[in-house]
């Protein structure tokens, strides 16, 4: 069974800072994807970046960039230039592949303040 | 694009009642989601549909958890009766099957509270 954990419950920037969020998994499996949803207080998650685990190269989304180690199965979110409307709690999510509309797993989430 | 409605958004209710929660997932989508996610955790999927068929209902209590998707489009998750734990946010969650990697787009959930 696959497992991801974040570690950091609770993480605060000031804003225009960088911050980087940690998310380990565990999985047997070669082929699958990594993803990072933000969930804001008002509940909607939205996806913020995905990543191949066939793809060495790491993914980016304008301020947003990923470090996705496979040997050691850590796959972090890089913020930076962190803004007030990046509060947030940021969820690690894994999918099996090869099927692209397999189910997410879940990490227990960060919940992320940016202070001005 | 309209995106996943979900209703109702709030709904407190006695232990042992019943309860149903409504999804319309975004147009076209063939896949969709019902998602648990308890206070302080991360979502954890409840049934997955591909179309009307379900895909994977493994982690559904389904001495008490019900759903269905008639015509492929929208889906109704019912649960008697509840228990004081099945206090969570419901999500429900749509994808499209064709090619790339699935996003998974998500509606704004229902807040249960179950006294």
């Amino acid at each position: 069974a696959q497992t991801v954990t974040q570690s950091q419950p609770e993480m605060s920037v000031q804003e225009a800072e960088t911050v980087t969020l940690s998310c380990t998994y565990d999985t047997s499996e070669n082929n699958y994807y990594l993803f990072w949803y933000k969930q804001p207080p008002s509940r909607q998650m939205i996806l913020v970046i995905r990543q191949e685990a066939y793809k060495q190269q790491n993914a980016t989304e304008n301020r947003f960039s990923v470090n996705f180690q496979k040997a050691a199965k850590s796959f972090s979110l890089k913020i930076s230039d962190s803004q007030l409307g990046d509060t947030a709690m940021y969820f690690c999510a894994f999918m099996k592949g090869p099927s692209n509309t397999g189910k997410l797993i879940f990490g227990q989430g960060t919940t992320l303040q940016v202070k001005p | 694009e309209a995106g996943v409605a979900q209703s109702p958004r709030y709904k407190i209710i006695e232990k042992r009642q019943s309860v149903a929660f409504w999804c319309n997932p975004i147009s076209g989508h063939a896949t969709l989601y019902w998602y648990q996610q308890i206070l302080g955790q991360g979502p954890k999927l409840l049934i997955q549909f591909q179309n009307n068929g379900v895909v994977d209902d493994s982690q559904l209590p389904k001495d008490r958890f019900s759903a269905e998707r008639l015509k492929g489009v929208d889906s109704t998750l019912k649960i008697q009766p509840a228990k004081l734990e099945d206090s969570a946010v419901y999500l429900c969650a749509s994808s499209s099957s064709r090619g790339g990697i699935n996003e998974q787009f998500f509606g704004p959930g229902t807040r249960l509270t179950v006294l």
